[in-house]
Formats: C-alpha cells, structure tokens, sequence
C-alpha cells in the first residue's frame, strides 16, 4: 500500500513549456486535490476532483488545468509555464465527502526559468 | 478568501520543553486538523478534531477545538530533536472536504 504518489519528484521548466504531474493513489479515496506551497503561504488549493470525471477550481487555479479519467489518478497540467508558478506541488485524497482527513504524497519541485 | 491565522511563526526551543502554538480565524471552523511536515516531505496528519470543545491526544501530543470554534491550539510536551518540522493547522467550514491552512510554524529543537 504505497498511499499517495507523485512523479516526478523535481522539474526544471522553462518560460513557456508544458508539463503534466501525476498523482496516484492507492487507497479507493474519491477526493483529491491538487495544492501549492510557497514559502509563507501555506498550502492553496488549485483543483480538486470529488470522483472520477470529475473536476473543481480551488483557490488559485489560473494557469493550470487537471483531469480525472481514473479514480486513482490526477494529473496537473501546466500549459505555458510561468515563473510565478515555480513552487512545491502536492497531490493529496481523502476518502470522501465526510471525511476531512486529507492524506499527501511527498510533493514535486518545479522551477521555471 | 478565508484565512487561518497560525502563530507564532518559528520557535527556538531547547529539548525537553513544552510548545504551544494556536490558529485563530475569523470564520467558524466545523473540522480542525494539525499536520506537521518535514523537510522534503508531504504533510502527515497528526490529529484531527470535529466537535467544539473537543481535546484529542496523540501521544506527546495534544489538541484542542476551541469552544467559539474559531480557534484550536497544539501542544507539544517534553520536545525531542525529532519534532523539528513545520507545523500546519487546517480547517474546513464547509461539507465539501475542503480545507483551508494556516502558513505554518516552523519549530527547531536543540538537543
């Protein structure tokens, strides 16, 4: 039972490039959500998806787009990186709708140049 | 949006003391969570609390839900040098499985 996985765990983008992150888990949640880290701001909401085919805009979603094809996985895509949006990303899920208990995977670092 | 207000921002300590830190918000809170990161990791729950007044220990540690449900509190009792990290105090206001985090004490031991 790995829990929550990322990949890739680090990133170097330039201005303008495209990349998508993807988040796996293995624990039958139907939440997951997609978080940002800057140092002093805690962690922000981008998306987050309560099943699959299913996706909402969190708090700071400009600039990136998700999806939920499978239950288990949620990818984050950045279409035309900006260097606003180097940051430590977080993928997280939680069982379901009553369940606040969220649980992370161990983040991916991507800077854009 | 909504913020939590998570004080103090780091802390010093010398192993064996106790660690006090809060959250406060302007918003009633219906869930609170801790979660304490460390370095090159992804937060890990440490405890969770849904009902006001509510005191909820994990080991060495524990927490409260404050009774006007604007704020919680974490204590940390006899620290050890493995309780460096950053401490994140989360809460939901809604049924949508939401939360919302504090910016995150940052607490250093020294043994």
């Amino acid at each position: 039972n790995a829990g929550v996985t990322q990949t890739p765990k680090f990133r170097v983008l330039k201005t303008g490039q495209s990349m998508t992150l993807l988040c796996a888990q293995d624990m039958n949640h139907e939440y997951m959500y997609w978080y940002r880290q800057d140092p002093g701001m805690g962690l922000r909401l981008i998306h987050y998806s309560v099943g699959e085919g299913t996706t909402a805009k969190g708090e700071v979603p400009d600039g990136y787009n998700v999806s939920r094809l499978k239950k288990q996985n949620f990818l984050l895509g950045l279409e035309s990186a900006a260097p606003s949006q180097t940051s430590v990303y977080f993928c997280a899920s939680s069982l379901h709708q009553g369940s606040y208990e969220q649980y992370f995977g161990p983040g991916t670092r991507l800077t854009v140049t | 949006g909504q913020q939590l207000n998570q004080s103090p921002q780091s802390m010093f300590i010398q192993e064996g003391e106790d660690v006090s830190m809060n959250c406060t918000s302007s918003s009633i809170f219906n869930t609170w969570l801790w979660y304490k990161q460390d370095p090159g990791e992804g937060p890990v729950l440490l405890i969770a609390l849904y009902k006001a007044g509510e005191l909820t220990s994990n080991g060495r540690l524990t927490a409260q839900f404050g009774i006007t449900r604007k704020d919680s509190f974490l204590n940390i009792s006899a620290s050890i040098p493995s309780d460096v990290g950053i401490y994140f105090c989360a809460g939901s206001t809604s049924n949508t499985g939401k939360l919302i985090f504090g910016q995150g004490t940052t607490l250093q031991v020294k043994p």
